[in-house]
């Protein structure tokens, strides 16, 4: 069972425009969430995160916002670039495990 | 500052045998994470080490096990390889809380298994 959603496995948006990468989580007790960005052939690159007592965190065209009563995050990326152009994962922590558990990527394509 | 670095880059392996992949953290850096990243899907966890010792595994069978050198390196061993164990591995490591530090991938060994 799925407990990190990512239902879009792939998004395409305009150079400018923004990119929102949704996530879904089932486990309320999640604490933590985290943003990757993959480029073929390259290991995972920590984007931004986000805490459970948060709901917004924003690192200069990175925005990720955190809606606990729906379990949903959300990545915002403007104005978008064409090297954004990768798979996204989003990650939550489980704190009683240490375990990250991924989702199962969104592939964004920046359309220059 | 050197990343996470894993070896081989690449693996090419037949059914029955075993594999040994190898990880080194980032300097400082006492926990150590495998993950497994199939075709079509996403990453799966697979063993969590920290200080020498098993902290923590994933819903994979008994054959998937490593470990975590004095040095805090790792080895993930795979013990008889099956055709879907074909996949990226991934190794993370990160500081000393680990729930709360990011996790910093290394680029991956490709296995596969023919």
């Amino acid at each position: 069972d799925q407990q990190v959603k990512q239902n879009s496995p792939s998004l395409s948006v305009q150079e400018g425009r923004i990119s929102i990468l949704n996530c879904d989580y089932t486990n309320s007790m999640f604490d933590y969430f985290l943003w990757y960005k993959k480029y073929p052939a390259e290991g995972p690159t920590f984007l931004i995160s986000i805490s459970s007592i948060k709901d917004k965190n924003e690192d200069g065209r990175f925005t990720v916002f955190l809606n606990k009563s729906a379990k949903h995050l959300s990545l915002h990326i403007v104005p978008s670039q064409p090297g954004d152009s990768a798979v996204y994962f989003c990650a939550a922590s489980d704190p009683g495990t240490y375990k990250y558990i991924f989702g199962t990527g969104t592939r964004l394509k920046v359309l220059a | 500052e050197a990343g996470v670095t894993q070896s081989p880059t690449h693996l090419i392996k037949t059914r029955g045998q075993q594999a040994t992949l190898r990880c080194s953290p980032i300097s400082g850096h006492t926990s150590v994470y495998w993950y497994q990243q199939a075709l079509g899907l996403g990453l799966q966890f697979l063993l969590w080490y920290d200080e020498g010792e098993e902290r923590n595994r994933g819903n994979f069978p008994p054959r998937f096990s490593g470990r975590q050198f004095p040095n805090y390196s790792s080895e993930l061993n795979v013990n008889a390889l099956e055709l879907e164990d074909s996949a990226l591995y991934l190794c993370a490591s990160s500081g000393q809380e680990p729930s709360y530090n990011e996790q910093f991938f290394g680029p991956g060994t490709r296995l596969t298994v023919l």
